[in-house]
């Protein structure tokens, strides 16, 4: 099963500011990445997901995150944060089953 | 939309009871899935099962039992809680696909509590 590794536990930042948000994973095959979002009180969902071809994916609310393969990162981006980003979020892998491995989780808060 | 329903979003019990978490996905889906969220550890897979009456261990599968009697169905049993069970617990379900369409969409969870 694959290991993920979120690099921070709490980002503090103001509107308009960029955000990104570090993930490693562990297993060097065939993997499958996944950025997940939870707002305050509401499910968790899907924000993008890598399977395969452009490195770069770009997902919902102008999220997007870049596979390096070298480096086995998916950092999740954004340029220019509003305060309805604050939420937690989580990054996955996943390698030859159905199964997810999560990471810690990153909670972003926005200062308006 | 795909919609995953769980029986609760509150749940308080005492130590030592047996406690049911239901899960029903409105898809069709194959798989479902029960993780646990606690702070710092991210979800953590307990069980899952990829189809009627299969089930496999997750990565914390102890003091856990899962049901699959019909496809849209899963439910976690904690045969006898104890405090170090309280935690969000998240029900999950996706298809069998294997592929871009692969999602796993989650329900709104429950949250126990152990006294």
């Amino acid at each position: 099963a694959q290991s993920v590794s979120q690099h921070n536990h709490h980002v503090i930042l103001s509107e308009a500011a960029s955000l990104e948000l570090g993930c490693n994973y562990s297993y060097g095959g065939t993997v499958n990445l996944f950025w997940y979002v939870q707002y305050p009180g509401q499910h968790l969902q899907l924000l993008l997901k890598y399977f395969s071809g452009d490195p770069l994916v770009k997902g919902i609310k102008g999220f997007e995150a870049e596979f390096i393969k070298s480096k086995f990162s998916f950092n999740l981006r954004k340029p220019s944060v509003q305060w309805s980003d604050t939420a937690e979020y989580f990054c996955a892998a996943r390698s030859n089953d159905y199964k997810l491995s999560f990471g810690a989780g990153t909670t972003v808060t926005v200062r308006a | 939309d795909v919609k995953v329903t769980q029986s609760s979003r509150y749940l308080v019990k005492r130590t030592g009871e047996k406690v049911f978490l239901e899960c029903v996905q409105d898809m069709d889906h194959e798989n479902m899935f029960w993780y646990r969220q606690d702070p710092g550890l991210g979800l953590r897979l307990i069980y899952f099962s990829y189809d009627v009456k299969m089930k496999e261990k997750g990565d914390i599968p102890e003091g856990y039992s899962v049901s699959r009697e019909k496809k849209e169905r899963f439910s976690l049993i904690l045969e006898s809680a104890s405090t170090n069970q309280t935690s969000m617990y998240l029900c999950a379900s996706t298809s069998l696909v294997w592929g871009p369409v692969d999602t796993q969409y989650f329900g709104p969870g429950t949250r126990l509590t152990v006294l």
